[in-house]
């Protein structure tokens, strides 16, 4: 149970042009979902966290205009990257969270996107 | 500020040994705590977790155990396997975090020598 699924797994694009990336909750209900970037050798840093039905909320830094969330449904958030640069290059991984009865909510991570902006 | 840490950037332990991995954190409102072990170019998988209400979970080879006085958590994996060759991460959630927003440490890079 718990699986969360990304797509596409990896997708180069030229500069300039907009790139969407899916995040599904398979098997359970999320609704709360949350992206995050990766540098190389870094830790996860959290870009936004999204709530099915309402606007994500942006962590300090992250501009919101560029970094497009939609929650359309309670599995599925999209994160789409507008305009895309050279520096958005990155692994974006996504997570959803999941209340089990009696249980607290545990973050389920999913195989994360390759970017890379030519 | 950095409100959880690692302070091992990388553990190197024979097959079939011990691993502890350590884990400090400086907010006294997380009540929350999950180990997430990840491969390169893939995303955590969740291993094992603790509520601030227990000082000691287990499941198989993993157990996690929590210090609340110290503010230190640790994860041990008994006996470790090549397998376990991978990255580990600690999160905390709860107090000015909201819902099940995680705060991450940086780290630690497990390698397990047959």
């Amino acid at each position: 149970g718990a699986v969360v699924s990304q797509h596409p797994s990896w997708v180069i694009c030229k500069s300039g042009t907009s790139v969407k990336i899916e995040c599904r909750s398979l098997d359970f209900q999320a609704t709360t979902m949350f992206w995050y970037r990766q540098f190389p050798k870094q830790s996860l840093m959290l870009m936004a966290t999204s709530n099915e039905g309402s606007k994500a909320t942006y962590e300090q830094g992250v501009e919101k205009d560029k970094f497009l969330i939609n929650h359309a449904s309670l599995t599925l958030s999209t994160l789409t990257v507008t305009s895309a640069h050279p520096e958005d290059s990155s692994f974006y991984i996504c997570s959803a969270s999941s209340l089990a009865p009696g249980e607290q909510e545990t973050q389920y991570f999913g195989p994360g996107t390759r970017l890379l902006v030519l | 500020d950095q409100q959880v840490k690692q302070n091992s950037p990388s553990l190197s332990v024979q097959e079939g040994r011990i691993s502890i991995l350590n884990c400090d954190y400086t907010n006294s409102m997380f009540d929350y705590f999950l180990w997430y072990k990840k491969y390169p170019a893939e995303g955590p998988t969740f291993l094992i977790s603790i509520s601030s209400i227990k000082d000691k979970n287990e499941d198989g080879r993993f157990t996690v155990f929590l210090n609340k006085s110290a503010k230190h958590l640790s994860l041990h994996i008994v006996p470790s396997q090549p397998g376990d060759s991978a990255v580990y991460f600690c999160a905390a959630s709860g107090g000015e975090t909201s819902g099940s927003r995680l705060t991450f440490g940086e780290g630690t890079q497990l390698t397990v020598n047959p």
